[in-house]
């Protein structure tokens, strides 16, 4: 069966510094992987997806992430938080098949301060 | 283009009653996946459905059942409603439900089980 991981249930940045969301995933094989972000009361929005055609990705609103097979790891960055990026955050895996659906993190609440 | 509505919004209901919770997906996605979001978990597959038939199913008892309409749109139903099922339910539309294809979420509806 298929696991994510996330580390830290709460990260903190200063507003301008470098945010740094972790996730792991466990699979035999390497599955699509994707970083999704929740606004208070709302659904989720997709910000990018690793499809294996490359392992750094790029997404909406300046965040990417890159995939590394040898750590297993596929962790969100943005270079410079911006106080509208506070929300939840969500990294989920799915083996392509559809019959799983998505399997997500517990996620990771991002605080900007000021 | 519209998103993928669900409705109602909130829902407030009593142990042991039934619900149906309804949702549209965004125009042309063919697949409709169920998730349910617990207060401070990640989204938790429920079903997945293509083209009115069940692809997939995840690890929930037989209280909840879905069904895929003609046109595309999606019921969930829970019978026998426990204080636990008391969550965030997101409705996800696709055009084919699996691969790389993205899955869009709706804004949710809002269970209470008291």
């Amino acid at each position: 069966a298929q696991s994510v991981t996330q580390l830290g249930s709460h990260v903190s940045v200063s507003e301008g510094a470098l945010v740094l969301l972790r996730c792991n995933y466990s699979s035999s094989v390497p599955p699509y992987l994707f970083w999704y972000v929740q606004y208070p009361n709302q659904g989720l929005q997709l910000l990018l997806k690793y499809t294996s055609a490359a392992t750094l990705v790029k997404g909406i609103n300046g965040f990417e992430a890159e995939f590394k097979k040898s750590e297993t790891s596929f962790h969100l960055t943005k270079p410079s938080a911006h106080m509208s990026d506070a929300a939840e955050y969500f990294c989920a895996s799915s083996r392509g098949g559809g019959a799983d659906g998505l399997t997500f993190g517990k996620g990771t609440h991002l605080i900007i301060q000021p | 283009d519209a998103g993928v509505t669900q409705s109602p919004t909130h829902l407030i209901k009593t142990r042991g009653q039934h619900v149906t919770l309804r949702c549209s997906p965004i125009s042309g996605h063919k697949s409709v996946s169920w998730y349910q979001q617990v207060l401070g978990q990640g989204p938790q597959f429920i079903f997945q459905y293509y083209e009115k038939e069940e692809r997939g199913r995840g690890n929930f008892p037989d209280r909840f059942s879905a069904r895929q309409f003609p046109n595309y749109s999606s019921e969930l139903n829970v019978n026998a409603l426990l204080l636990g099922d008391s969550a965030l339910y997101l409705c996800a539309s696709s055009l084919i439900g699996y691969g790389t294809d993205t899955q869009y979420f709706g804004p949710g509806t809002r269970l209470t089980v008291l």
